[in-house]
């Protein structure tokens, strides 16, 4: 089964909005990362914190994390086309096992 | 680019028949990973490699197996192919496996009528 689940599976909004997506998951983890793809093209490497970080910024990306709640957020600030995408997290469980585990991702359209 | 090279691009087959699909991992990464995608689902894992040697596994079928070679290239063969095997196979390499960042290959994708 998939470790991590995000929200809502679908999100549509205005160039210059914010969008937020949410993941959750089941198990302890070492390190939570965010992907990006494009229609039908591979991941692209987001952004990765670490378990004992709660929040991280990348330009125009901020990352919460909540291993209370076992949940993370991503949220791209002022949206642009270009950032239509299917969004993933992926965990790495502390298992030693190195099983990088996806959720079912959140498709993001933006609107110019 | 991600530096991660997979091949073929396009794959069409028949029920029953058996394929092999490649990949070469970025420069200096000693990981590789394969994961399948449904249309419009999440990615499966399927199997993790490091070194030469297999390190993880997941929901890989008994009709599919993987090697990755002293080059550090990698092969998954899927065989008995069913209808429902169409799909986004994805290979992903890393330096590691704990925390590197995985690249992605463009994938392969597999029709299997």
């Amino acid at each position: 089964s998939q470790q991590g689940e995000e929200d809502p599976q679908a999100l549509s909004i205005q160039e210059g909005e914010n969008a937020t997506m949410n993941c959750s998951y089941k198990t302890s983890i070492n390190n939570l990362q965010w992907y990006r793809q494009n229609s039908g093209r591979g991941l692209v490497h987001l952004i990765l914190i670490r378990s004992n970080e709660r929040e991280k910024h990348s330009g125009r990306l901020r990352v919460t994390l909540d291993t209370s709640k076992k949940s993370s957020s991503l949220l791209i600030t002022a949206s642009r086309a270009a950032d239509t995408a299917s969004y993933f997290c992926a965990t790495l469980d502390t298992s030693g096992t190195y099983k990088y585990i996806f959720g079912t991702g959140t498709r993001l359209k933006v609107l110019a | 680019d991600s530096g991660v090279t997979q091949t073929p691009k396009h794959l069409i087959t028949a029920t029953g028949q058996r394929v092999t699909l490649r990949c070469s991992p970025r420069s200096g990464d000693l990981s590789v990973y394969w994961y399948q995608q449904s249309l419009d689902q999440g990615l499966q894992f399927l199997i993790q490699y490091y070194n030469g040697e297999e390190r993880a596994k997941g929901n890989i079928l008994e009709r599919f197996s993987a090697q990755q070679f002293p080059d550090l290239h990698s092969e998954l063969n899927l065989s008995s192919l069913e209808l429902g095997d169409s799909a986004l196979y994805f290979c992903a390499s890393s330096v590691t496996g704990a925390e590197s960042p995985l690249h992605f290959g463009n994938g392969t994708r597999l029709t299997v009528t």
